[in-house]
Parts: structure tokens; C-alpha cells; sequence
């Protein structure tokens, strides 16, 4: 099956600097990759789409300048959560799906970001 | 409005016995998917089961059954022989339209614990 990595799985930030998440699809080709947030005990909260070669949609609320995103290949996504708070320490998952392809989404592992 | 509603935050069940978790959705589309995700304690996010909302038969995978009512807009999860290790958080998920390029929707979750 279709496998998507992430990296890092586990990150601790000081206050004010940035982090880069990356999101890649190991042996497929995805044209969508998708950003979720989870804070601990709660739901995924999807924070934007990122479009291979396009500018990414995001959801109400998400401050884009925030969360930068950047899908420069169909197999790298990465989010960038600039001058990071401690409100900001959540679990960041990525998912990919294939226009035209299978109906699943295919979820990495997740990342968890600890700001102090 | 909620468009993905779990209405059970905790389920318990007894080993090797059969457990509904719920989930009811809430859409006009006519082309829509519904999925069922696992997430351990480790956080990653297992795919289960799809069910196309074209779909006559309920979908079935193993010990995962999803009984599908149109009318009613409901996607119950069935777990038939609970074992230990379906302890964990599951999530109901939609995605409006057709393609794994769609974003998925997920509800709160229930958690499930199987008891010896």
C-alpha cells in the first residue's frame, strides 16, 4: 500500500522560533496532501490543503501566515509553523491522496510539537 | 453545522464480543465517502473501512462490518470478537465528492476499551 513519512515524529521548539514539518509520499505520486492539527483527546482538525504547484487552501481560522505550506513536488509538503507559541504544541498529521487514484487518503504518522 | 456526528465519547466492550460505535453525517452531496480510522495510543491513524455512498452492499473487511443506512444518514462501525487490541480511539470520517483529492471531515471520536 501507499506510504507517507514524516519528519521529525517528535520536535520541542523554544518560544518565538520556527519549525518545518515535512510530509512525503514515499512511492506514489500525490497531487493533494492535506494538513491536519489534533490537539490532545480531541478530533483532527483539518488546517489546509496543499496543492502540488498552487498555492494552499485554508481552513477558516488558520492563520496562513502562521502556517506556511509549501508542496513544491508531488511527493514533499511541508508546513512551517513560524514564530512558534506554546499554544502552538499540538500532534500535526499529514495526508495524501491521488486525483483519479483510490478513494483512500493515505495518513502519515504525525509529528508532535512541543513549544516551550 | 455538524456534518460528522459521534455520539459515543467512551464505549467499553468485552473480549471476543461484537460492539456498535456510531456515526451519523450530514450532507446534500450526492457523491460522498465515508471511512472509519483507528488511532492508538501511538497516533497513527489506521484506515478500517470505506463505504461509497454509491455503495448497495455494506462494506466489509475482516472483522469490521459498516452498516450503512442511506436514509437515515448513518455509518455504524460493528466490531465482531473484540480483542485487547482494538483498544484505541476510532474516528468517523467523510469526504464530500468523488477522489482521494477531497478533504475528509472526522468527528469527535469514541473511545473504545475492551475489558479481559
Amino acid at each position: 500500500g501507499a506510504v507517507v513519512s514524516q519528519h521529525p515524529s517528535r520536535v520541542i521548539c523554544k518560544s518565538g522560533t520556527s519549525v518545518k514539518i515535512e510530509c512525503r509520499s514515499l512511492d506514489f505520486q500525490a497531487t493533494t496532501m492535506f494538513w491536519y492539527r489534533q490537539f490532545p483527546k480531541q478530533s483532527l482538525m483539518l488546517m489546509a490543503t496543499s496543492n502540488e504547484g498552487s498555492k494552499a487552501t485554508y481552513e477558516q481560522g488558520v492563520e496562513k501566515d502562521k502556517f506556511l505550506i509549501n508542496h513544491a513536488s508531488l511527493t514533499l509538503s511541508t508546513l512551517t509553523v513560524t514564530s512558534a507559541h506554546p499554544e502552538d504544541s499540538s500532534f500535526y498529521i499529514c495526508s495524501a491522496g491521488i486525483a483519479g487514484g483510490p478513494y483512500e487518503q493515505y495518513f502519515g504518522p504525525g509529528t508532535r510539537l512541543t513549544v516551550t | 453545522a455538524q456534518k460528522i456526528t459521534q455520539t459515543q465519547p467512551g464505549m467499553f466492550v468485552q473480549e471476543k464480543e461484537a460492539v456498535t460505535l456510531d456515526c451519523t453525517y450530514d450532507t446534500s452531496d450526492q457523491s460522498y465517502g465515508l471511512f472509519w480510522y483507528k488511532q492508538p495510543s501511538s497516533g497513527e491513524m489506521i484506515f478500517l473501512i470505506y463505504q461509497g455512498s454509491y455503495d448497495e452492499q455494506n462494506a466489509t473487511e475482516g472483522r469490521y462490518s459498516l452498516n450503512f443506512q442511506k436514509a437515515r444518514k448513518s455509518a455504524n462501525l460493528v466490531i465482531s470478537a473484540s480483542q485487547l487490541g482494538d483498544s484505541a480511539m476510532y474516528f468517523c470520517a467523510m469526504r464530500e465528492g468523488p477522489g482521494g483529492y477531497n478533504k475528509l471531515i472526522f468527528g469527535a471520536g469514541t473511545r473504545l476499551a475492551v475489558h479481559p
